[in-house]
């Protein structure tokens, strides 16, 4: 079964240190893989996506994200982490013909300390 | 902003009781996601519609039913309400039959807390 595993309920960096956070997935075939944020209060926001192609993708906001086939991997990452990156992240991945529908791991929050 | 509108935003009921959360998709967007969300099970898919037929079912009780109307806008009826029920319930609408095709586009969500 697909599942999503994101390892790190909770991190916190401080402002302006670099950012990584770790996706691994479990699928057979290839995945369609999602990055999307939460900020309090708000429904998910895409950050970004990969389908095939360049495995370093660009997102919004500053982000990427590299896919390792090998790893199982799709981690996020932003060079330089501002204040307004505090939120919740959720990495998800998708399937052809598997009725559509995304799989989401559980989240990883983000503190910024100044 | 989304352009995916949910009401309400908030909603308190006793266990037993019925609700309905409703949605309106983004312009265009002929698919509607219904999630729960909690702190246990994270974000349960539960149900997709595509221009006002059911797709695909995921994780959702007999209790919850849904539709969507021929204007697009969709509702998820909760009904013999539990206190497990008490959760954030997110819908989602994109463009594509499948999610992986578009982006998600997210409501706000609606709180649903049940004593």
């Amino acid at each position: 079964a697909q599942s999503v595993t994101q390892p790190d309920i909770h991190i916190t960096v401080s402002e302006g240190a670099s950012l990584e956070l770790r996706c691994n997935y479990s699928y057979g075939a290839t995945p369609y893989l999602f990055w999307y944020v939460q900020s309090p209060g708000q429904g998910l926001q895409l950050l970004l996506k990969y389908f095939s192609g360049d495995t370093l993708v660009q997102g919004i906001k500053g982000f990427e994200a590299e896919f390792k086939r090998s790893q199982s991997s799709f981690n996020l990452r932003k060079p330089s982490v501002h204040w307004s990156d505090a939120a919740e992240y959720f990495c998800a991945v998708g399937e052809r013909g598997s009725q559509g529908n995304l799989i989401f791991g559980k989240g990883t929050k983000l503190s910024v300390k100044p | 902003d989304s352009g995916v509108t949910q009401t309400p935003k908030h909603l308190i009921t006793a266990t037993g009781q019925r609700v309905t959360l409703r949605c309106s998709p983004r312009s265009g967007d002929l698919s509607v996601y219904w999630y729960q969300q909690s702190l246990d099970q994270g974000l349960q898919f539960l149900i997709q519609y595509y221009n006002g037929e059911e797709r695909a079912k995921g994780n959702i009780l007999e209790r919850f039913s849904a539709q969507q109307f021929p204007d697009l806008h969709s509702e998820l009826n909760l009904s013999s309400l539990e206190l497990g029920d008490s959760a954030l319930y997110f819908c989602a609408s994109s463009v594509a039959k499948e999610a992986y095709n578009s982006p998600l586009h997210f409501g706000n969500g609606t709180r649903l807390t049940v004593t």
